[in-house]
């Protein structure tokens, strides 16, 4: 059964500050690995999608990248900004299932 | 615009009560979800569709039903055997079984409220 782990749990960070918010999965058969926003009280916005046979995706200031065998994705966000405060959720889809399974999250606070 | 409608926003329970949560989405989707998520949480699956007039349980299906009579609708009924429904309910759909599935993301609706009065 496939799990998937964030951490850390939440993080603070002064403005301009670039971070790293990390992902693990257990089962390495995936189709696809992504990574959402969530504001507070709202719907998941996707970011960016790596699939299985990519090993980076970037868009903007946002890095994700991809590792299978050992069951990693990152996100490197680069120089915050307050407006990057939010939950972020990583998600995996196993292969032969249509099934996204989603980390518990890790809240990200911008300090102006 | 194209998306995913979720209602109502809010919505109270009264004990041994059933209500139900409407999705509809107009992306041409084949695959609809259901997800649970729990204050400082991350998303359980409750149900899933592929098809119209099919669909799998998920990890917490229990106290929970759907039906999906049409591809763009699929509403969730969270019954009275479901004993701690509050939460907030997200409904997302999918190209779903295609072979553009691996490269296509999963869309959101803005959630819906529960609250047990």
């Amino acid at each position: 059964k496939q799990e998937v782990t964030q951490i850390p749990a939440a993080l603070s960070v002064p403005e301009g500050e670039n971070l790293v918010l990390n992902c693990s999965f257990t089962d390495s058969a995936i189709y696809n690995l992504q990574w959402f926003r969530q504001d507070p009280g709202k719907g998941l916005t996707s970011l960016l999608l790596i699939q299985s046979s990519q090993r980076e995706q970037t868009s903007g200031r946002l890095n994700a990248s991809l590792d299978k065998s050992s069951g990693r994705s990152t996100l490197y966000i680069a120089a915050s900004q307050p407006g990057d405060s939010a939950t972020y959720l990583c998600a995996a889809v196993t292969s032969g299932t249509y099934k996204y399974i989603f980390g518990t999250g890790t809240r990200l606070k911008v300090l102006a | 615009d194209g998306g995913i409608t979720q209602s109502p926003k809010y919505l109270f329970r009264k004990e041994g009560q059933n209500v139900t949560l409407s999705c509809e989405q107009n992306l041409n989707h084949d695959a609809m979800y259901w997800y649970r998520q729990d204050p400082g949480q991350g998303l359980r699956l409750i149900y899933y569709s592929q098809i119209v007039n099919d669909f799998q349980k998920g990890d917490i299906a229990e106290g929970y039903s759907v039906s999906r009579e049409k591809k763009e609708s699929f509403p969730l009924t969270v019954t009275s055997a479901q004993k701690n429904p509050t939460a907030f309910y997200l409904c997302a759909s999918s190209i779903g079984r295609d072979r553009k599935f691996v490269g296509n993301t999963i869309y959101f609706g803005e959630g819906s409220w529960l609250t047990v009065v």
